[in-house]
């Protein structure tokens, strides 16, 4: 099945700086890399995804980077502020039977933004 | 507002006991999956189910069962609770469009085996 690395498990870094956060995947069928934020206390939200036939997708200060052929992804945060403070989960599935896997998740990158 | 809820919020049962999570959702979702989450675990995926009367097993299925009887509700059952089932339970479900789409996640349960 699919396994997917997510490095680093902690990341702090000073407001207003970048942070970024990378992902490896095993299975090259995967064709779907979600990442959720999640809160303390709170369910995970989907901030961005991107599909395996696109190389870049950018939303504001988000961004997510996908290199097929050395199956890696990657997050990248701009201007980070107080409240990106959170646990970001990667993750991949792939299409089966007409509906969606269930999504294989990292473990987790607590980011913190010190002020 | 469609919604994806579960019951109870928390739960402590005694080991040995059954115990039954609802998941129902209101977005006429196809796809619905239960995850666990555990600190240095991330989510794993437990049980799954592309429609009525589907269910399939995920990466840490073993002490769990599912059932699917209609479209709007997973419950999940622990038939006989354990130390190791003490974590935090996720529902979600997604669409089924032939292709991959957002998964929209549940509260979450908290549950505890004592």
């Amino acid at each position: 099945g699919e396994n997917v690395e997510q490095h680093p498990s902690t990341l702090s870094v000073q407001e207003g700086d970048s942070a970024v956060i990378k992902c490896t995947y095993s299975d090259s069928a995967s064709n779907y890399f979600p990442w959720y934020k999640q809160e303390l206390g709170k369910r995970p939200q989907l901030i961005i995804d991107i599909r395996s036939n696109v190389g870049e997708k950018k939303d504001q200060r988000i961004a997510v980077t996908l290199n097929k052929t050395a199956k890696h992804f990657s997050l990248h945060i701009t201007e980070t502020q107080p409240e990106d403070s959170a646990v970001y989960f990667c993750a991949a599935s792939r299409k089966s039977g007409g509906g969606a896997d269930g999504l294989t998740f990292g473990k987790g990158t607590h980011l913190i933004i010190q002020p | 507002d469609a919604e994806i809820t579960q019951s109870p919020r928390h739960k402590i049962i005694e080991t040995g006991r059954q115990v039954t999570l609802a998941c129902h959702q209101t977005w006429n979702h196809n796809n619905m999956f239960w995850y666990r989450q555990d600190l240095g675990h991330g989510l794993r995926l437990i049980h799954y189910s592309y429609g009525v009367h589907d269910t399939n097993k995920g990466e840490v299925s073993d002490g769990y069962s599912v059932s699917r009887s209609n479209t709007e509700d997973l419950p999940l059952t622990l038939e006989s609770a354990a130390s190791s089932q003490t974590s935090v339970y996720f529902c979600a479900s997604t669409k089924a469009t032939g292709r991959n789409t957002e998964a929209f996640f549940g509260q979450g349960t908290r549950l505890t085996v004592v």
